[in-house]
């Protein structure tokens, strides 16, 4: 069983560059979800894809942030320009089918300095 | 507003003292409620989805209920590897995501 994964599991980078993370669902998950989350608080949505369509972005999402999911299998998302309130654990799920549950994987930490 | 909000902030229990933690919520048409674990630095497990109200699902010591406002999360006589945040989520209205609370971070001490 390979749950959900993601790459890298930290990273710290300088304010203004380009960063990009990796996801990989759980095989044969068709939906897959990318979530910011701070300290203290829940997860919170940045953007859904089914299969390789991304179908939902939260209102929240800057320019900044692109997400792709190329032949919906693995995904990454890219934030350009970092700035220091991009600091953040980001967290990918995914789902199968009709069913709601979505499994997380273990997120990339961001640090920017 | 808040569509979901969970109490305690935090709960620091003794191994063995059973206790609740609340999740209220106020989405109409719920279309499930979700339970995940999450330990530091890690990223939520899942634990439990309920539907409709007077469901009850269980889990080692781990039992969430659900009512039509809100759900509870029991745990009986827990042990120190129960210390976590847990928290609660429910569909966006309209939306395939999750909304989710702040979490309980429970410390339960030996």
């Amino acid at each position: 069983d390979t749950g959900v994964s993601q790459d890298p599991r930290h990273k710290i980078t300088k304010r203004g560059q380009n960063v990009t993370f990796r996801c990989d669902p759980i095989s044969e998950h068709n939906r897959l979800y990318w979530y910011r989350q701070t300290l203290g608080q829940g997860p919170e949505f940045l953007t859904y894809f089914q299969n390789e369509a991304q179908l939902e972005k939260s209102r929240l999402l800057s320019d900044r942030f692109s997400a792709e999911r190329p032949k919906g299998s693995f995904s990454t998302l890219e934030i350009q320009r970092t700035e220091q309130g991009d600091s953040a654990m980001y967290l990918c799920a995914s789902a199968r089918g009709p069913t709601p549950e979505a499994f997380f994987g273990q997120g990339t930490r961001l640090t920017v300095v | 507003e808040d569509q979901v909000t969970q109490s305690p902030e935090a709960l620091r229990l003794q191994e063995g003292e059973s206790s609740s933690l609340n999740c209220s919520y106020t989405v109409s048409g719920l279309r499930g409620l979700f339970w995940y674990r999450q330990d530091p630095g890690k990223g939520p497990e899942f634990l439990f989805t309920l539907y409709s109200a007077g469901e009850e699902k269980e889990k080692e010591r781990l039992k969430a209920t659900l009512t039509k406002k809100e759900s509870f999360l029991h745990i009986t006589a827990p042990k120190p590897e129960d210390s976590a945040t847990y928290l609660c989520a429910v569909p966006e209205p309209g939306a395939n995501n999750l909304f989710f609370g702040t979490g309980t971070r429970l410390t339960v001490i030996p």
